[in-house]
């Protein structure tokens, strides 16, 4: 499986935009770059996902270098609500759905 | 729709004693797995199916059963607990193995091994 490389930590202010880094330069033409979020004492949660383009959901924006190397989550107003450690994974686009994660960033928001 | 239950929430065992950790859906989802959180770790996947009848292993399957008769339910059995099984344990389901498709986690059960 290929790797992700992730921030420990991140902390942001509350109401202001989060920019959520994470490297992957062993990815092939096949995977597809997916972010999972966990709240404290929660199960994962679902972000976003993409391959190629850059994608916006009701809950945030990845966007995608043109190398695919690398990729941002981007929260455009962070809330209190979005404090969680958010993973970055990467997922074959045929085969079983095995997430594998990593460490992730733990964000932290600031009133 | 309930989503993704599991029971129980917290459950302490003894060295050897067996268990089964409950996991269901209400979503008419075909694919479900079985993760394992240690502290400070991500989740590990452990066992997985793609429809009923139908398991795999996953990324850390020893001491570890599961069965799919049925499309909702898919539990996870301990055979004989260890305390490397403490931990803290999460089902997830999605429509099917597709890539695209969104994972549903439950709540998750937290397990204690003495």
């Amino acid at each position: 499986d290929a790797k992700t490389t992730q921030p420990n930590s991140m902390e942001s202010n509350e109401e202001e935009p989060v920019h959520l880094p994470c490297n992957h330069s062993t990815i092939s033409g096949t995977d597809y770059i997916h972010w999972y979020r966990q709240l404290p004492s929660q199960g994962p949660e679902y972000v976003i996902h993409g391959l190629t383009s850059n994608v916006n959901n009701r809950m945030a924006s990845l966007a995608i270098a043109e190398d695919r190397k690398s990729s941002t989550l981007i929260l455009h107003r962070a809330t209190l609500r979005d404090a969680a450690v958010y993973y970055c994974i990467l997922l074959l686009i045929q085969g079983a759905q095995k997430l594998v994660f990593g460490q992730g960033t733990r964000l932290t928001i600031n009133p | 729709n309930a989503g993704v239950t599991q029971t129980p929430k917290f459950q302490v065992l003894k060295t050897g004693q067996s268990m089964t950790l409950q996991c269901a859906q209400d979503m008419n989802h075909e694919y479900m797995s079985w993760y394992r959180q240690d502290p400070g770790m991500g989740l590990r996947l452990i066992h997985y199916s793609v429809g009923a009848g139908i398991t795999d292993q996953g990324e850390v399957p020893n001491g570890y059963n599961v069965s799919r008769s049925t499309t909702e339910d898919f539990p996870l059995r301990l055979l004989s607990a260890a305390p490397s099984q403490t931990s803290v344990y999460f089902c997830a389901s999605s429509w099917d193995r597709a890539y695209y498709n969104e994972q549903f986690f439950g709540p998750g059960t937290r397990l204690t091994v003495l």
